[in-house]
């Protein structure tokens, strides 16, 4: 069956490091995005890519990057972690722009310290 | 711009009591889609429902029904008869393409609801 995989599940790291969260699909979808949730905001778009080599900020980029170098993967670097980073990070991907089904992975707890 | 408000940040109800979480959204596209998930504590997000804009109708799954209101931009999903099962933080999103032609997902700041036994 099809997925959507985040990797670590769980990740301690201090303020400065350079982190890297995984998302792996093997929905062959071509839109995939990242979203962090903080209680009080919902889910907030940080990053979102409609294809290979496309890569678009989101409401809360600032301190994020993203790459797209296949279809299946969309890893997303913090350049140097802060506390206000510390957050659940969720990715999900799309079939279609408008109406497609949205299939999210089961989220990257992460704690900046 | 677009926008989904949920102005319940929480609820709390005895078991077997109705609840409606109140949704409601703003976009200036005609076609747009308004979705329901549920985030029970395990922390995953389940989705309950989609809906175009185009299709007004009341939506009824068991113990769940969603009413779609375009006069008043409201999307309210109820939930009959609650069970402590039910007890999760429950978001509203909309998709529209907007003037920019990017069609992503925008999310309510999600509604907490505690079902007592």
């Amino acid at each position: 069956d099809a997925e959507i995989t985040q990797s670590p599940r769980h990740k301690i790291t201090e303020t400065g490091r350079q982190v890297t969260l995984a998302c792996h699909q093997t929905w062959n979808h071509n839109n995939m995005f990242w979203y962090r949730q903080d209680l009080g905001h919902g889910l907030r778009l940080i990053h979102y890519s409609y294809g290979v080599q496309d890569t678009n900020k989101g409401e809360v980029s600032d301190g994020y990057s993203v790459s797209r170098s296949n279809t299946e993967d969309l890893p997303l670097t913090l350049e140097s972690a802060a506390s206000s980073q510390t957050s659940v990070y969720f990715c999900a991907s799309s079939e279609n722009r408008l109406g497609g089904g949205y299939t999210f992975g089961s989220g990257t707890r992460l704690t900046v310290v | 711009a677009q926008k989904v408000t949920q102005a319940q940040t929480e609820i709390s109800v005895v078991e077997k009591e109705d609840v409606t979480l109140d949704c409601v959204y703003e976009t200036r596209d005609t076609t747009y889609y308004l979705f329901w998930y549920k985030q029970p504590p395990s922390g995953e997000l389940v989705f309950l429902i989609r809906r175009n804009s185009f299709d007004e109708q009341n939506e009824i799954s068991g113990r769940y029904s969603w009413n779609f209101q375009k006069s008043t931009s409201s999307f309210n999903f109820t939930i009959t008869a609650s069970q402590v099962v039910d007890s999760a933080v429950y978001f509203c999103a909309l998709n529209a393409l907007g003037s920019s032609n990017t069609g992503k997902l925008i999310f309510g700041q999600g509604t907490t609801l505690q079902v007592k036994p």
